[in-house]
């Protein structure tokens, strides 16, 4: 059945540091991977796409990369700030008859930048 | 647009008793989705829909679970008999169908069910 999987354990990072999560993937082939951020007691906030010939895809401080060989995903967030602490969910998704339809996510990564 | 709306955002309830969660998708969304969030299994898919009608429902853990969405603006998830196992915080999300579109879910603040 298909998987996902991000590092469940909490990652605690050093203010300014770079922080990078990870996100891997079995038994399907993604056709696009999302990246979202989810705050305590909120709903998930879409950050980022990248499609599987993208190798790269970079917003402001926040850099994706894309693997389709080793079926794994990085989501880097460059000069982390205390307010970038939250859970970061990704989600491969295989295109159907749409580019929507059905959206697993892993379990997530929580986050925390100290000041 | 206000987002996606759910309601009721806390709902606490006994073993038992039946329980409706309510969402309105954003205005002009084709695509909605219901999904449930616990510590232990994170975000699951429940069931969604396209154009109201229902096209994945392998989510929905028993027959306990239905949902519905009787037009373009609203959707309901019901849960009877509810149960303590159930208790988790149910969101709903939407999305729109376009070639050049990132297909995003945009999600409500969700509903925490709490049954007793």
């Amino acid at each position: 059945s298909q998987k996902i999987e991000q590092n469940s354990e909490a990652l605690n990072i050093q203010e300014g540091k770079t922080a990078t999560l990870t996100c891997n993937y079995t038994n399907y082939s993604p056709a696009y991977l999302q990246w979202y951020r989810q705050d305590p007691g909120r709903g998930p906030v879409f950050l980022l796409l990248i499609r599987e010939n993208e190798k790269e895809k970079r917003k402001e401080r926040l850099k994706v990369t894309f693997d389709t060989t080793l079926k794994q995903s990085l989501f880097h967030i460059t000069a982390s700030q205390p307010a970038d602490s939250a859970t970061y969910l990704c989600a491969p998704r295989a295109l159907g008859s749409s580019n929507t339809g059905k959206l697993i996510f892993g379990q997530g990564t929580t986050l925390q930048v100290k000041p | 647009d206000a987002g996606v709306i759910q309601s009721p955002r806390h709902e606490v309830t006994e073993m038992g008793q039946e329980v409706t969660l309510r969402c309105k998708p954003i205005s002009g969304h084709d695509y909605l989705f219901w999904y449930r969030q616990t510590m232990m299994r994170g975000l699951e898919l429940l069931i969604y829909f396209n154009n109201n009608v229902p096209i994945d429902d392998s989510g929905m853990p028993e027959d306990r679970f239905s949902a519905k969405m009787p037009n373009a603006s609203f959707s309901t998830l019901k849960i009877q008999p509810s149960e303590p196992r159930d208790s988790a915080v149910y969101f709903c999300a939407s999305s729109i169908t376009g070639t050049t579109n990132t297909g995003e879910l945009f999600f409500g603040e969700g509903s925490r069910l709490t049954v007793l």
